[in-house]
């Protein structure tokens, strides 16, 4: 059973330009959600989805969106991106109210 | 409103002694309780949960936390450490009746293991 699986692995993108990560969930999870992981810090929330609908944002700007396909899966995009960007970006899969499986994130900088 | 504390930024152990890793709570209602576990450059893995019941809460590679509902407290105890427990280790909480469905997750203690 393969778990929250996220791509690439690794990024690199110019400031200002735009970017789209990737995530697809643990099997059987119909809930997806979004951190921002800067060194040294904890995650923070950016949003959930569940049912191809956002349920839940975070203290984000709205360079920040999201989608859920009817598969689950769900992409993260960001655009006009800052320097204070560069993180690592990690996806969460869950079903409703139970614990969050993460994938192994995707490490962004922004130069 | 929840939020969540971790007191320190790092813990030293040498191996084979216990460790205890701290995490205070606060929040409206009543907790649902985490402990995730995260090497470098990987995403979190699930360690232990506490929802109800039983306040010793026994997880995964030996690991165990204490929920203390007067202490506010929910911490993670290991009796006898290992070099590969080496990592950084987030406590998260979510309120039951607070109306969200995301953890707030602390800022995380970086546990050194001494060989």
């Amino acid at each position: 059973d393969a778990g929250v699986t996220q791509s690439p692995t690794h990024l690199i993108k110019t400031r200002g330009q735009q970017v789209t990560l990737r995530c697809s969930p643990k099997s059987g999870h119909d809930t997806v959600s979004w951190y921002q992981q800067a060194l040294g810090q904890g995650p923070q929330f950016i949003f959930q989805y569940y049912e191809e609908e956002e349920r839940q944002r975070g203290n984000f700007p709205d360079r920040f969106s999201g989608h859920q396909f009817p598969n689950y899966s769900s992409e993260l995009n960001v655009n006009a991106l800052l320097l204070g960007d560069s993180a690592l970006y990690l996806c969460a899969s869950s079903l409703t109210g139970g614990e969050a499986f993460f994938g192994q994130g995707t490490r962004l900088t922004v130069v | 409103a929840q939020s969540v504390a971790q007191p320190e930024d790092q813990v030293n152990v040498a191996e084979g002694n216990p460790l205890t890793v701290k995490c205070t709570y606060s929040v409206s209602g009543n907790p649902y309780l985490f402990w995730y576990v995260q090497y470098p450059n990987r995403g979190l893995q699930f360690l232990l949960k506490y929802i109800t019941g039983d306040n010793l809460v026994k997880g995964s590679y030996g690991f165990e936390a204490e929920f203390n509902k007067s202490q506010t407290s929910f911490h993670l105890k290991k009796p006898s450490a290992l070099v590969s427990d080496s990592a950084l280790y987030f406590c998260a909480v979510r309120d039951i009746s607070g109306g969200s469905y995301i953890p707030t997750f602390g800022r995380g203690t970086s546990l050194i293991v001494h060989p």
